[in-house]
């Protein structure tokens, strides 16, 4: 069936790097996504969202591309921080029903 | 702190009993949903309300059973659950189509 997935089950980057996560889905009628944050003990945070009419947009300290002829998401995070330090999700909606499907997940772990 | 608030935030249960899961927002959201997320992995739909409606039953067991009173609350109703529905309980609410999900912190729920 369909599904959204992630290459990489955990990310280890030194802090003030710069940090990618990358994700797969395979639903060709997938339309827009968002990558969700989720720290220990609390729900997922929207970071940033992307319609696919676009293929890049920036937010504070962060950046999605989307690549829909591989069907690839990433999330650039510049300047990693240890507040960065979380699970990150993508997630995928095909808008027809407001469905929205989230990804496997990575962790992200800062080092000082 | 979120705008969509879930209570409580941890319950015990056992086999027999009935209990009930809260969820409130005020961001004139008109879509609202419940999800469920097991330890290390992504969270899952179960529910979705359009306009105080069902509109999404991802085949989710009779023991779960939704309520939505009015458009700012959203209710999950629980009976003889088993053990294997311990879980993050995240309700989320939306405008309705390509918008971002917001969420609660969840309710952790144990049943033993």
């Amino acid at each position: 069936g369909e599904s959204v997935g992630l290459h990489l089950p955990t990310l280890s980057v030194q802090e003030g790097d710069n940090s990618i996560i990358n994700c797969a889905y395979s639903n060709s009628a997938s339309d827009y996504f968002i990558w969700y944050k989720q720290e220990s003990g609390k729900g997922p945070q929207f970071i940033i969202d992307i319609r696919s009419n676009m293929d890049k947009r920036q937010g504070q300290r962060v950046t999605v591309l989307l690549n829909k002829t591989v069907k690839h998401l990433s999330l650039q995070i510049a300047a990693t921080q240890p507040g960065d330090s979380a699970v990150y999700f993508c997630a995928e909606n095909n808008g027809a029903n407001s469905k929205l499907t989230f990804g496997k997940g990575i962790t992200l772990s800062v080092r000082p | 702190d979120t705008e969509v608030t879930q209570t409580p935030k941890h319950l015990v249960m056992g086999m027999t009993n009935k209990k009930s899961l809260k969820c409130e927002q005020h961001m004139g959201h008109r879509a609202m949903y419940w999800y469920k997320q097991k330890a290390k992995k992504p969270p899952e739909l179960m529910f979705v309300y359009s306009y105080e409606k069902l509109s999404i039953n991802e085949s989710v067991p009779s023991r779960f059973s939704p309520e939505c009173p009015n458009s700012s609350l959203l209710n999950l109703h629980l009976h003889a659950l088993q053990p294997e529905d311990s879980a993050l309980y995240l309700c989320a609410s939306s405008h309705w189509g390509n918008s971002p999900l917001h969420f609660g912190n969840g309710t952790r729920l144990t049943v033993t």
